[in-house]
């Protein structure tokens, strides 16, 4: 099993649809949380940080943890076409330096 | 902000020739950077950890004598790719961890390598 499962997608909604963006993980030891988005071509952006279970909200965007079902989700709200992109679930273990990615979901959000 | 640049952002070369791509952490200070690779379609593939003066550690199957890695500040690491032939070819990015900001790491905006 691999560390980090991620929905493959790809994902195409309509302008203004609510994006659900899911993973699952294995290993308990994980304590961080991470949303990244990657347009083509560019590097990674940060999208969401977290390490507690609960729901953390930055504008149209809510990071979802559930560390007892290992379960991490991110929701998007009334998506935008600028929203297309690759998301990349992110998470690592408390005082390693090393990421796990997950293998990532492209999303299009069509006019 | 945590903005971390890469230069350059694209290079074509010939065989057998190396090619040096910096990273700098523009805004704040990165005890550790990191290297990545990334293929079409694919994740992120960890290189290497470089620790600010120290040797940069390699993950398995990652030559450390032809992907040369120098973190000579605080706020620059180098990949060197030294000889490097067409299955180098590939989208490299950096990453900056802030000294004493927990795991997130800021990435750069990648370079994109053609060797011809």
């Amino acid at each position: 099993q691999k560390e980090v499962e991620q929905d493959p997608g790809p994902l195409s909604v309509p302008e203004g649809a609510i994006v659900s963006l899911n993973c699952t993980y294995s290993n308990s030891a994980f304590q961080y949380f991470m949303w990244y988005r990657q347009y083509s071509r560019k590097g990674p952006e940060l999208l969401m940080y977290t390490y507690s279970s609960g729901n953390k909200e930055d504008g149209r965007f809510t990071a979802q943890v559930d560390k007892s079902s290992k379960y991490i989700s991110l929701f998007i709200r009334d998506s935008q076409p600028s929203d297309s992109a690759t998301y990349l679930c992110v998470i690592a273990e408390g005082g390693s330096e090393k990421l796990v990615f997950g293998k990532g979901t492209k999303l299009t959000v069509n006019p | 902000g945590a903005v971390v640049s890469q230069h350059p952002s694209w290079v074509i070369c010939k065989s057998g020739t190396s090619v040096k791509i910096e990273c700098r952490s523009l805004d704040f200070q990165a005890t550790t950077m990191f290297w990545y690779r990334q293929f079409p379609k694919q994740s992120l593939m960890l290189m290497a950890t470089s620790n600010e003066g120290s040797k940069a550690t390699y993950e398995q199957g990652v030559e450390k004598d032809k992907f040369l890695i120098n973190h000579a500040s605080l706020t620059l690491s180098t990949l060197t790719v030294t000889s490097a032939h067409p299955e180098d070819s590939s989208f490299y990015i950096c990453s900056a961890r802030r000294s004493g900001g927990g795991e997130t790491q800021y990435f750069g905006p990648g370079t994109r390598l053609l060797v011809l």
